[in-house]
């Protein structure tokens, strides 16, 4: 089992509609989450991150924990072409400031 | 968030030569960290740049294949020595301050080894 999980994609979102992405981990302990985006060619930009249970809003982003379920989710509303990227989840576990990467989640938004 | 500048951006080496590649933030940092990601894959750490001391390698790198310097609180260097075409990849500097755990990465050096 991998220690983060992401489904690889490609998730096709038509322009407008909600992108919804998730995430699992392995380590219980875990405490930080992270969702990364990265452009083709580029490097990844943090964009959202979260630290307890519950939603965590900022504009279009919202990623959800539960903890109990070892999983997080990253929802994209109003979904529009230029969110067409690959959306990293990363994890902190509980000793260290280490960030272990999930494989990444390629979106395409479709006009 | 911090900015993180890395030079080179690109290069492209034989085999068997060596590459340091240059990361400066523009404040004050305390972790530092260099990742590899290798064509279509995620990202992999490769080590923690300690201020003053040795890095902490992780599993499957090791200090001379990998060394690292961190003089100061603001520029690391990571140097991948004697290159094979494996090693060709885009390697990643990212820089945090601890007690805040997020990380911001730099642009990234892609290498070619041929």
């Amino acid at each position: 089992q991998k220690e983060v999980e992401q489904n690889s994609g490609p998730l096709s979102v038509p322009e407008g509609a909600i992108a919804s992405l998730n995430c699992t981990y392995s380590d219980r302990g875990s405490q930080s989450f992270f969702w990364y985006r990265q452009y083709s060619g580029k490097s990844p930009e943090l964009i959202m991150s979260i630290y307890s249970n519950g939603d965590k809003e900022d504009g279009r982003f919202t990623a959800q924990l539960n903890k109990a379920s070892q999983y997080v989710s990253l929802l994209i509303r109003d979904s529009q072409p230029s969110d067409s990227a690959t959306y990293l989840c990363a994890v902190i576990k509980a000793a260290g400031n280490k960030l272990t990467f999930g494989g990444g989640t390629r979106v395409l938004v479709k006009p | 968030s911090a900015v993180i500048s890395q030079k080179p951006s690109r290069d492209i080496c034989q085999r068997g030569t060596s590459l340091t590649i240059q990361c400066q933030v523009d404040s004050q940092v305390t972790m530092m960290f260099w990742y590899r990601q290798q064509p279509g894959q995620s990202l992999t750490l490769i080590a923690t740049a300690n201020q003053g001391s040795e890095a902490t390698y992780e599993s499957g790198f090791v200090i001379d294949k990998f060394p690292i310097s961190r003089p100061n609180l603001t520029f690391s260097t990571l140097t991948v020595s004697n290159m094979s075409p494996e090693d060709s990849s885009i390697y990643l500097c990212s820089a945090g301050t601890s007690g805040e755990y997020e990380q911001y990465f730099g642009p990234g050096t892609r290498l070619t080894v041929t």
